[in-house]
This record gives structure tokens, C-alpha cells and sequence, in this order.
């Protein structure tokens, strides 16, 4: 599956947009991009995911460029709640099962 | 509806014993993933399991080793301890399409002493 890269730690004032991108420049034509997040201590979350059209639910936001090399996720208001790691994971779409390969994520710290 | 159960939350266990980890998936769900999470190395795929048939297996020694019943309810085994294999391990479930989304439980935190 292909391999995504994110940037290890960001910061975000509360209340502010946290906009976390991740590069999956090897993406093939039928790969989804998902995300998930890991609050300290819990099992990982499953926030969206997407094809190639721009996703919204009641979570965040996930905007995928044209070309589909790269994305970003939207946190529209973040809170101190949204603490967590985040990560971008391809899954392999070949009905291969449900095996998700997690990267390091990227950590965001959202700060009074 | 209720989600992905693991029990026990909390074990120690000395080296060289073996242990046994359950996993309760979503009702509907036939599909359970393993995976161990330890500082270094980050989140770790083990096993799926789908219809009772172990189908994907990450990179792990055969001491891990799982199983999953008629009921989709699956357990992990860990057998001759060590000490690296303290970790939190969490079990997903979801349908078992690939790709599909994924529900975690709160895991099982293994220390091995």
C-alpha cells in the first residue's frame, strides 16, 4: 500500500481551524485516503475518509488535491478535546482485509 | 450499539508465561484485526481474522498467534513472554470489505515484568 507522509508535531489555538496535511504522492487510482486519531491512552478513532472529492461530516473536513498526491484534514473549531495524533493511512483496496498500516501521525497540540 | 469490547483492560504477567487477550467485535461485524502498540515501534498490524480464517499476518514471531469463533468474538495468544512484548494491544472490527472503516476498542495493556 502506499506510504504517506505527515509532519511529526503542530500546534493550534483553540477555537482556531487546525489544517493537517499529508503527502501520499504514490497513491493509486482506486486508493480512499482515511484518517484517524489516537487521543492519549484510547484505541485509535476513525474520523473520514474520501476518493477524490472533497468529504465533510460532523467531525472534520478532508480536502484531496486534484492530482489526489496529497491531502489535508480539516478540524473547523478546534478544542483542547482534540489532543491527539492524527494519522493519514491508505488501506490496501484489493480486498485484501483490514490491515492499516499506521505512520507516525502527525501530533497536534491544541493550546488555551 | 455497543462497540468493540477487549478484556481484560489490565494485565501483568512474568516472563516465559503465555497470555490470552478477547476481543468482542460490533454485532454484524466479521472482521477483527490485532495490532500492538509500543513506544518504538509505534502502531503494529498482527492478524486478521475474517470468518473464522486468519487472513493477513503482519510481521510478528508465530508466539502470536489468534484465533476467532463462529461468533466473530477473537483471541490472541502470546505464548513464552518476554519482556519486549509489553504493549497495548488493540483489537478493530469492521464488515471485512477491504478498506472499510475501522472500530478500535480501549485495548488490552500487557506488561510483562
Amino acid at each position: 500500500d502506499a506510504k504517506t507522509t505527515q509532519p511529526p508535531s503542530m500546534d493550534c489555538a483553540e477555537g482556531r481551524a487546525a489544517n493537517l496535511p499529508c503527502n501520499h504522492s504514490t497513491i493509486s487510482g482506486n486508493e480512499y485516503v482515511y484518517w484517524y486519531r489516537q487521543i492519549h491512552s484510547q484505541g485509535p478513532q476513525y474520523i473520514i475518509h474520501g476518493l477524490k472529492n472533497n468529504e465533510t461530516n460532523e467531525m472534520a473536513s478532508l480536502i484531496i488535491t486534484e492530482d489526489r498526491k496529497s491531502s489535508t484534514l480539516i478540524l473547523p473549531h478546534a478544542t483542547l478535546r482534540d489532543t491527539a495524533v492524527y494519522y493519514c493511512i491508505l488501506p490496501p483496496n484489493n480486498n485484501a482485509g483490514n490491515m492499516l498500516t499506521f505512520g507516525g501521525g502527525t501530533r497536534l497540540m491544541v493550546k488555551p | 450499539k455497543a462497540g468493540v469490547t477487549q478484556t481484560p483492560r489490565y494485565l501483568i504477567k512474568t516472563r516465559g508465561q503465555q497470555v490470552t487477550l478477547s476481543c468482542s467485535p460490533i454485532s454484524g461485524h466479521r472482521s477483527v484485526s490485532w495490532y500492538q502498540q509500543t513506544p518504538g515501534q509505534g502502531l503494529q498490524f498482527l492478524f486478521e481474522y475474517f470468518s473464522e480464517t486468519q487472513r493477513n499476518k503482519g510481521n510478528f514471531p508465530g508466539r502470536f498467534s489468534g484465533r476467532q469463533f463462529s461468533n466473530s468474538r477473537s483471541e490472541m495468544n502470546v505464548s513464552t513472554l518476554e519482556l519486549g512484548d509489553s504493549a497495548l494491544y488493540l483489537c478493530a472490527s469492521s464488515h471485512g470489505q477491504g478498506g472499510t472503516e475501522a472500530f478500535f476498542g480501549q485495548g488490552t495493556r500487557l506488561t510483562v515484568v
